[in-house]
């Protein structure tokens, strides 16, 4: 079945950086576009980034751009985001998330937390 | 970037009612509307795409329609497990937002 594992979560201090990984599994990863969505406690969801299924096109939120960075490894079939000057304002629970044909999120990671605290 | 309003922002509903979910978007987005279901604690599920195409899975009492700026979720009957938090999101072009969410609550 269809697996998205993220994992690199945790506690970071005010303008530190995390890396995030997200293992996928029981689909053809090459073959989907890949986003970051976070959601802060308790708010809703925001998207954060995207890279497309070949790894040539990526977007960010205006909110993440300049400090975030999504990759991928087709040789892993792994997504990954690279977050630095972190502050308070990034902390969420961050979702990996695949893109299907149909331009709809339907596979989803079940997330992992990224708290930004001194 | 393309601005999603949904409403209302909470509703008490009980089991057996119809309900029913309003999205706006900023601009046109044709058909480009999906909804989302989330529960405490979980990720998102998709329950309609396209507007109103069933993703596969999801019971039919779930239904969706509009296109251009208007879109609706209506939940035909609800059901003890149907209470939990909805978002609507665009996807005719990047950033895909989302609504701010709909928090459905048993009355």
């Amino acid at each position: 079945q269809v697996q998205l594992v993220e994992s690199g979560g945790g506690v970071v201090q005010p303008g530190g950086s995390l890396r995030l990984s997200c293992a996928a599994s029981g689909f053809t990863f090459s073959s989907y576009g890949m986003h970051w969505v976070r959601q802060a406690p308790g708010k809703g969801l925001e998207w954060v980034a995207f890279i497309r299924d070949d790894g040539s096109t990526k977007y960010y939120a205006d909110s993440v751009k300049g400090r975030f960075t999504i990759s991928r490894d087709i040789s892993k079939n792994t997504l990954y985001l690279q977050m630095s000057s972190l502050s308070a304002e990034d902390t969420a629970v961050y979702f990996c998330v695949g893109e299907s044909s149909s331009r709809a999120f339907d596979h989803w990671g079940q997330g992992t937390l990224v708290t930004v605290s001194s | 970037d393309i601005q999603m309003t949904q409403s209302p922002s909470s509703l008490s509903a009980s089991v057996g009612d119809r309900v029913t979910i309003t999205c706006r978007a900023s601009q046109s987005i044709s058909s480009y509307l999906n909804w989302y279901q989330q529960k405490p604690g979980k990720a998102p599920k998709l329950l309609i795409y396209a507007a109103s195409s069933l993703q596969s899975g999801v019971p039919s009492r779930f239904s969706g329609s509009g296109s251009g700026t208007d879109f609706t979720l209506t939940i035909s009957s609800l059901q003890p497990e149907d209470f939990a938090g909805y978002y609507c999101q665009q996807s005719y072009s990047t950033p895909r937002t989302f609504g701010q969410g709909t928090k459905l609550e048993i009355k």
